[in-house]
């Protein structure tokens, strides 16, 4: 199996900081990561699929980059929308394999 | 417009079976490329997948729950059901389905059911 691993698993920032989290995974899975923002009671949201591209009517502040088994979601000037958790998934693999999370505060 | 939507029992005992259903609307379970997935989270903790179906019925389970997952699909329906047996308080946790595309991952979530599991 394929693990994801994030890391912070918490991170504290303000409104306007520019905000990086990291998905590892322990093994290539080529670009075949998505990256998921999730409220308190609410399904999560696609933001990011195939590493990079941005799913539509996400904020342009929001990016993704990397390949291979190093991912990055950065967002460029934090709003306080952006205060929540997010995961990263990938699906390279036979199984889909989700990360621990990400949870973002308010500093 | 695509929807989903997760339903079945609130509440199960322990080592009793399990069955939800994802009503969606919006796409067909008929066309290539297409999958339903399912995916658990436990209160205040992380996403799990537990089980995807395709459109050409390849189904897929997470190996650490393979033993007590079966997903099946009715296409003229446009249900996704999952069952789970010998549930365990463990188990307690929202169950969401999702559409799933190969290239973009889960798209479209449903509104997730919380599940219950106490004697």
């Amino acid at each position: 199996d394929i693990q994801m691993t994030q890391s912070p698993s918490t991170l504290s920032a303000s409104v306007g900081d520019r905000v990086t989290i990291t998905c590892r995974a322990s093994q290539s899975i080529s670009s075949w990561l998505a990256w998921y923002q999730q409220k308190p009671g609410k399904a999560p949201k696609l933001l990011i699929y195939k590493a990079s591209s941005l799913e539509s009517g996400v904020p342009s502040r929001f990016s993704g980059s990397g390949s291979g088994t190093e991912f990055t979601l950065t967002i460029s000037s934090l709003q306080p929308d952006d205060f929540a958790t997010y995961y990263c998934q990938q699906y390279n693999s036979y199984f889909l394999t989700f990360g621990g999370g990400t949870k973002v505060e308010i500093k | 417009q695509i929807t989903l939507k997760e339903s079945g029992p609130t509440l199960v005992k322990p080592t009793q079976t399990l069955t939800l259903t994802c009503t969606f609307s919006g796409f067909s379970l008929s066309t290539s490329g297409v999958g339903v997935g399912w995916i658990r989270q436990p209160p205040g903790k992380a996403l799990e997948w537990l089980a995807l179906i395709y459109w050409d019925d390849d189904k897929r389970y997470s190996p650490s729950l393979k033993s007590r997952l079966t997903i099946t699909k009715d296409t003229s329906k446009n249900q996704v059901v999952l069952t789970m047996t010998n549930m365990d308080p463990v188990d307690t946790a929202t169950y969401y389905c999702a559409n799933y595309g190969d290239y973009v991952g889960c798209v479209y979530w449903g509104q997730g059911t919380l599940v219950t599991v106490s004697s």
